[in-house]
């Protein structure tokens, strides 16, 4: 059964820590690793990751996938308190019954 | 946490024709929400579904095209109506959890074709 799992479940920090966020997959079908961030109630896309685009970047957030361990880490530096939200992670499964199978997601809170 | 099982899990549709989806959860959730993912986008919510209620729409999307359903506090339906090629994308459900279930489960998606 395709499945992904997220660590931690639960972060606090304080503003100004840096944070990496866990991400690991079990398909079989990989297509593609996306990284969401949910404050309210549409999670709003932040980085695709494939075979061909393993590391993205974009200010403070950056993600790495590593397709030999099946994992991805989803790194922000410099945190600050709008940071706070569910870190959510998910996999395109391209198979027949399944398409995205995604993560518990992380709630990282950003303390003042 | 919650599981949702999503029906169907892919189609393929004429145009002008109608399709519906289905999200059936293990257990009782107050909201469902509907939300369209095109290829290296943002998750849009479509609407939220509240037992018992009209569903409430976002901007852009209308009861009309996307008419809900919501019959009883484990099930809902989304239907894409009159449908064309722009369409074409995948349709996931979610509920939120309670207490210590914090977060959001999503169904696994229908990805929708339309010709």
């Amino acid at each position: 059964e395709d499945k992904v799992v997220q660590s931690p479940l639960s972060l606090v920090v304080h503003e100004g820590d840096t944070v990496t966020l866990n991400c690991s997959y079990e398909v079989t079908n990989f297509r593609s690793l996306l990284w969401y961030k949910q404050e309210k109630k549409a999670p709003t896309f932040l980085f695709m990751l494939t075979s061909s685009g393993i590391e993205k970047k974009s200010g403070r957030l950056s993600s790495i996938l590593d397709k030999k361990e099946l994992s991805s880490i989803l790194n922000i530096t410099a945190t600050q308190t709008g940071d706070s939200a569910i870190y959510l992670c998910a996999v395109d499964a391209y198979n027949y019954g399944q398409n995205f199978v995604f993560g518990p997601g992380t709630r990282l809170s950003v303390l003042p | 946490s919650a599981v949702i099982s999503q029906k169907p899990s892919r189609d393929i549709c004429q145009r002008g024709t109608s399709l519906t989806i289905q999200c059936q959860v293990d257990s009782q959730v107050t909201m469902m929400f509907w939300y369209r993912q095109q290829p290296g986008q943002s998750l849009t919510l479509i609407a939220t579904a509240n037992q018992g209620s009209e569903a409430t729409y976002e901007s852009g999307f209308v009861i009309d095209k996307f008419p809900i359903s919501r019959p009883n506090l484990t099930f809902s339906t989304l239907t894409v109506s009159n449908m064309s090629p722009e369409d074409s994308s995948i349709y996931l459900c979610s509920v939120e959890g309670t207490g210590s279930d914090y977060g959001y489960t999503f169904g696994s998606g229908t990805r929708l074709t339309v010709v």
